[in-house]
């Protein structure tokens, strides 16, 4: 399996709702990040922690990581039409790398 | 500040053609990177940059694939001859640190179509 996998692969939801994705790694590392594709689009940058931080917010997104269980999770609250997109965490490794090692993604769809 | 930027945007070729891509880091960022979604899967790295040099391109899939980044600055990636595998969104990143914990600026990628 992938460094890097999030689940759900789907999720589904009314606007309003709340949208959590979670994202699981394998090795030790310095900092995870989640990006958001919209389709046929490029890669936007969302939030960032490290590997010392336990909770992270902006804006209507608040991150977790679980260092000891290698995982993460993306929120969004109070979710819009515009939030439809693919969600993607990113992971480099402690060992100073410079890849970062993506997973499928979690396609997230809005219904108005 | 402009960001990465990377063209064209789009571009639909025949399976055998050859297709250019490319790619401009932010001014000052030494470290340029590719990579590539195939359709529905993993953002996987190709390759990586310091300067005008390869530091690592262990993810290029075959030698259908050539990346250049002559004189340091923009980089161009060439898929020669063009497979219908190769079909995908190409992204570019750059970044001021070698190490990842800098984080990355991404490109808004380009997808490919190869017919």
């Amino acid at each position: 399996s992938q460094q890097g996998e999030e689940d759900p692969q789907a999720l589904s939801i009314q606007e309003g709702e709340n949208a959590t994705m979670n994202c699981s790694y394998k090795t030790s590392i310095n900092n995870l990040q989640w990006y958001r594709q919209n389709s046929g689009r490029g890669l936007v940058h969302l939030i960032l922690i490290r590997s010392n931080e336990r909770e992270k917010h902006s804006g209507r997104l608040r991150v977790t990581l679980d260092t000891s269980k290698k995982s993460s999770s993306l929120l969004i609250t109070a979710s819009r039409a515009a939030d439809t997109a693919s969600y993607f965490c990113a992971t480099d490794a402690t060992s100073g790398t410079y890849k970062y090692i993506f997973g499928t993604g979690t396609r997230l769809k809005v219904l108005a | 500040e402009a960001g990465v930027t990377q063209f064209p945007s789009h571009s639909v070729i025949e399976k055998g053609q050859t297709v250019t891509l490319r790619c401009d880091p932010i001014s000052g960022h030494d470290n340029l990177y590719w990579y590539r979604r195939v359709m529905g899967k993993e953002i996987k790295f190709l390759l990586h940059f310091v300067k005008e040099s390869k530091q690592d391109e262990s993810g290029m899939p075959n030698n259908r694939f050539l990346a250049e980044r002559t004189g340091g600055t923009y980089s161009t990636l060439k898929v020669q001859p063009a497979e219908l595998e190769d079909s995908g969104v190409y992204f570019c990143a750059s970044s001021l640190s070698e190490t990842a914990a800098s984080g990355y600026t991404f490109g808004s990628g380009t997808r490919l179509t190869v017919v």
